[in-house]
């Protein structure tokens, strides 16, 4: 069972606010990413971090920044949350650079903003 | 860039039924074909993994086969129940980056 968690699991909050999503990993892998996805759509990658100090930018744009100062952690942050901001957040971690890598991911995170 | 296809997007069929999903990518480079399960709401689970060398894999009920020449990955269930019921992706990893198809939304009738 992967090791990987995500909190808060659901979360409704006003316009404006500022969020924190967390995700924890406990597998020790280096790349961490995050994701996000409406219902019936395809993931989007937004971030990841190829480790400690490393952070960029993924495919999709967004108004979120992360941080990774310690391998285990890969917090997302939203500094004014708006409604187009409703998703779901996925968070996943792996290895990287080998034939056998494999992606963990995370129970999600449901956000809706009003 | 690679892209990720899988047909059909959704799929209906009686409890007992064998069944075919389809992923397709358009770049043959790639390390490994990795299928998931997603429930509602729910985050991916990680189902089978075909490195690049490999044809095959089994788990259970799912069999997954790759043919990287062709760009083109199936995940076979085998008797097919009501708890089978989710949506299946597959993603192409490429030593870099994991690129998802949006997904086939399989439903089991009992």
């Amino acid at each position: 069972e992967a090791d990987i968690y995500q909190t808060p699991r659901y979360l409704v909050i006003g316009t404006g606010k500022k969020i924190t999503l967390e995700c924890s990993q406990t597998m020790g892998h280096d790349k961490m990413y995050w994701y996000q996805q409406d219902p019936g759509m395809e993931l989007h990658l937004i971030h990841y971090s190829y480790g400690v100090n490393s952070t960029e930018k993924g495919d999709l744009s967004s108004e979120s920044t992360v941080s990774r100062i310690r391998t285990e952690h890969f917090p997302l942050t939203l500094e004014s949350a708006r409604p187009s901001h409703t998703s779901q957040y996925l968070c996943a971690s792996s290895e990287w650079g080998g034939l056998d890598t494999e992606a963990f991911f995370g129970q999600g995170t449901r956000l809706t903003v009003v | 860039k690679q892209e990720v296809t899988q047909i059909p997007a959704a799929l209906s069929v009686p409890e007992g039924e064998n069944l075919v999903l389809n992923c397709s990518f358009t770049d043959s480079a790639i390390y490994n074909l990795q299928w998931f399960r997603q429930d509602p709401g729910k985050g991916l689970t990680s189902l089978l993994l075909i490195q690049s060398s490999q044809r095959e894999q089994t788990s259970g009920r799912l069999n997954a086969s790759l043919d990287k020449s062709s760009g083109r990955s199936t995940l076979y269930i085998a008797a097919s129940q009501p708890g089978d019921s989710a949506t299946y992706l597959c993603a192409a990893y490429t030593g870099n980056q994991f690129y998802f198809g949006t997904g086939t939304s399989l439903t089991v009738i009992p």
